[in-house]
């Protein structure tokens, strides 16, 4: 599985977008990316994954470049619930159930 | 709402005692994992199973078994408890298809004396 880039923290207000950046230069054809948060004292909890084409449900936007070697999620109104530590992951999706979780980006929502 | 459950929050053991992790899942998951979390090292897998009776190592078993005798329970087992087996430890589910996601416990952190 591909290996992630995340800034370690990120500070964002209250009601803005926040735009979490990920980097999987190495991304093969067949893996996709994920998101997951962590909010503190809880498990992580899943938001989103996509392949080549963006993505949005009713949590968050996935943007992937066309070249794949980058991922942005999109919070689009922050608010203080969602501070947490976000993770990025790359995998494929068979012969594996294998998550290699990293140490992802502590955002923090500002009121 | 889908449910992973684990039987303490909180637990204190001693060096040398066995301890279990106890994990139930009550969306009829195939496949189940166990984790340990640590500052600075993220996420780490121990062991996971894709069916009852079934287990396969992750990247840190040493230390550890596991149990899978239906399919909604699996069980993490430190036979003798050491100190730098003080952690977190989650548990999560999923359906078999590898797309789908993983359903997380809320975590138990273990310390050990």
């Amino acid at each position: 599985d591909a290996k992630t880039t995340q800034p370690t923290s990120m500070d964002c207000a209250e009601g803005r977008a926040a735009n979490l950046p990920c980097n999987h230069s190495t991304i093969s054809g067949n893996e996709y990316v994920y998101w997951y948060r962590q909010i503190h004292s809880q498990g992580p909890q899943y938001i989103i994954h996509g392949l080549k084409n963006n993505e949005t449900n009713e949590m968050a936007s996935l943007i992937i470049t066309e070249d794949r070697k980058s991922s942005t999620l999109i919070l689009p109104h922050a608010t203080l619930r969602d501070t947490a530590v976000y993770y990025c992951i790359v995998r494929v999706t068979s012969g594996t159930y294998k998550y290699i979780f990293g140490t992802g980006t502590r955002l923090k929502v500002l009121a | 709402d889908v449910k992973v459950t684990q039987s303490s929050r909180y637990l204190v053991k001693r060096t040398g005692e066995k301890v279990f992790l106890e994990c139930v899942q009550d969306m009829d998951h195939e496949n189940m994992f166990w984790y340990r979390q640590d500052p600075g090292l993220g996420l780490r897998l121990i062991y996971f199973s894709y069916d009852v009776k079934m287990k396969e190592k992750g990247d840190i078993p040493e230390g550890y078994s596991v149990s899978r005798e239906k399919k909604e329970r699996f069980s993490l087992i430190l036979e003798s408890a050491s100190t730098n087996q003080t952690s977190m430890y989650l548990c999560a589910s999923s359906r078999p298809q590898g797309r789908d996601e993983q359903f997380f416990g809320p975590g138990t952190r273990l310390t050990v004396l």
